[in-house]
């Protein structure tokens, strides 16, 4: 059974950072593209980040670029999010992906207090 | 980045059939399909089918996907009370090397 358990987000000011981890299970996480879709309270989904499967390419929503940086240890079957510079637009349920978007985690919620 | 288009919400009655639609260009929706997904109030989403319009392993023959041109469709027939929930139709863009997502469909079974 596929499994995608994300840790990491919690309570930060603004300015501050946060590193989020997603743990995969039941899979090949190298065989696979991954991402991370973020949902605002009460809001739609939103694309954030995706990192191919071995990690030679990454790509960014425009508004996250050059604060947050998308990576994977494919060894450690883990996938990560390194979010600085938050802001409080950054505030969202984080969902940790499997492409093309078959496997969703629960998420971690980024708070971020102004 | 730009989105894909869907109705706010769609309202049908129980036993009927709803269609939701999804609009997108020739770089998302029409290069390569549509995802679509089902999101429970306090769930994740759900894929319900591939870009291929496939239906993973699980999903009710009642939901059926296709596509035509720029817009995908998803089909839902004999709507029970537990189709109720929001839809997202989604895509990769190949221009902005990015998923699009539109905004998403409440549906309402009456």
């Amino acid at each position: 059974e596929v499994q995608l358990v994300e840790s990491g987000g919690g309570l930060v000011q603004a300015g501050g950072s946060l590193r989020l981890s997603c743990a995969a299970s039941g899979f090949t996480l190298s065989n696979y593209w991954m991402s991370w879709v973020r949902q605002a309270p009460g809001k739609g989904l939103e694309w954030v980040a995706t990192i191919t499967q071995d990690g030679s390419e990454e790509f960014y929503v425009d508004s996250v670029k050059g604060r947050f940086t998308i990576s994977r240890d494919n060894a450690q079957n883990s996938l990560y999010l390194q979010m600085n510079s938050l802001r409080a637009e950054d505030m969202a349920l984080y969902y940790c992906v499997r492409d093309p978007l078959d496997s969703w985690g629960q998420g971690t919620l980024v708070t971020v207090s102004s | 980045q730009a989105g894909l288009t869907q109705p706010p919400s769609v309202s049908k009655g129980l036993r009927q059939t709803a269609t939701l639609t999804c609009t997108g260009n020739s770089n998302n929706v029409g290069y390569q399909g549509a995802p679509w997904l089902q999101q429970h109030q306090g769930h994740p989403p759900k894929l319900l089918s591939y870009r291929n319009n496939n239906r993973p392993s699980g999903i009710s023959e009642r939901f059926s996907a296709s596509r035509s041109g720029n817009t995908a469709s998803l089909t839902i027939t004999g709507l029970q009370p537990e189709d109720e929930a929001d839809y997202y139709c989604s895509a990769w863009d190949s221009s902005l090397r990015a998923w699009v997502f539109g905004g998403g469909t409440k549906l309402t079974v009456l």
